[in-house]
């Protein structure tokens, strides 16, 4: 299994509330990513960095903020909790190191419930 | 609407063949995905195709692309309990970072 780690596992919050969840690769991978699970909806991409200090948005990432200020942790941060924002979140890694090489690795999961 | 599509549930009877199907919208995806979810646990990445490939096997799984109707498919042979758990097939579109999923297949084993 890659080693990708995300901490908490669980959290439960008040609206309003910031949140932030951490993703910790041992991998050295240079990409990185946030995404959440809804029933229904699969999974959406929420940000993305492809280096230190680099990132850009994804599909759902209004309500959203993340940082990358070394290669082995992304951070996720709500701002400001939202019921909207109860999910699992999962993140992933990836080293495309040629044209025949492009996995994705994904972690545990951390599951947020927003009251 | 979702722009990968999957049927939400399969029913197979242990030790038959499971064939999962995928659609997707984009011909300019590079790459096409299975992953499989266990309940209450991450996604484990099953296989992966490039697409200039048609066919891909490994071990029990086959997958197949068909680039012209955009269609892809995952064979499981010889079904197993072990393989009950959701398949999620994902795309990577040209110049993304990110996969688009799939909405995810429950597949289900009958003994």
């Amino acid at each position: 299994d890659a080693g990708i780690t995300q901490s908490p596992r669980h959290k439960v919050t008040e609206t309003g509330t910031p949140v932030t969840l951490r993703c910790h690769q041992t991998e050295n991978h240079r990409y990185m990513y946030w995404y959440r699970q809804d029933p229904g909806h699969g999974l959406r991409l929420i940000h993305y960095s492809y280096g230190v200090k680099d990132t850009d948005k994804g599909e759902v990432s209004d309500g959203y903020s993340v940082s990358r200020s070394k290669t082995e942790d992304f951070l996720l941060t709500l701002e400001s909790a939202t019921s909207s924002q109860t999910s699992v979140y999962f993140c992933a890694i990836s080293d495309v190191s040629g044209i025949d090489r492009d996995e994705q690795f994904f972690g545990p999961g951390t599951r947020l419930t927003v009251l | 609407g979702e722009d990968v599509e999957q049927s939400l549930f399969l029913s197979v009877r242990e030790g038959d063949s499971s064939v999962i199907n995928c659609t997707y919208t984009d011909s300019s995806s590079t790459y096409l995905y299975w992953y499989k979810q266990e309940p209450g646990a991450g996604l484990q990445l099953l296989t992966y195709i490039f697409s200039n490939m048609d066919m891909k096997q490994d071990q029990r799984l086959t997958v197949l692309l068909n680039k012209k109707d955009k269609h892809l498919s995952l064979r499981i042979a010889d079904t197993q309990t072990g393989d009950s758990a959701i398949y999620f097939c994902a795309e990577r579109r040209g110049g993304a970072d990110g996969l688009t999923f799939g909405k995810g297949t429950h597949l289900i084993i009958q003994p």
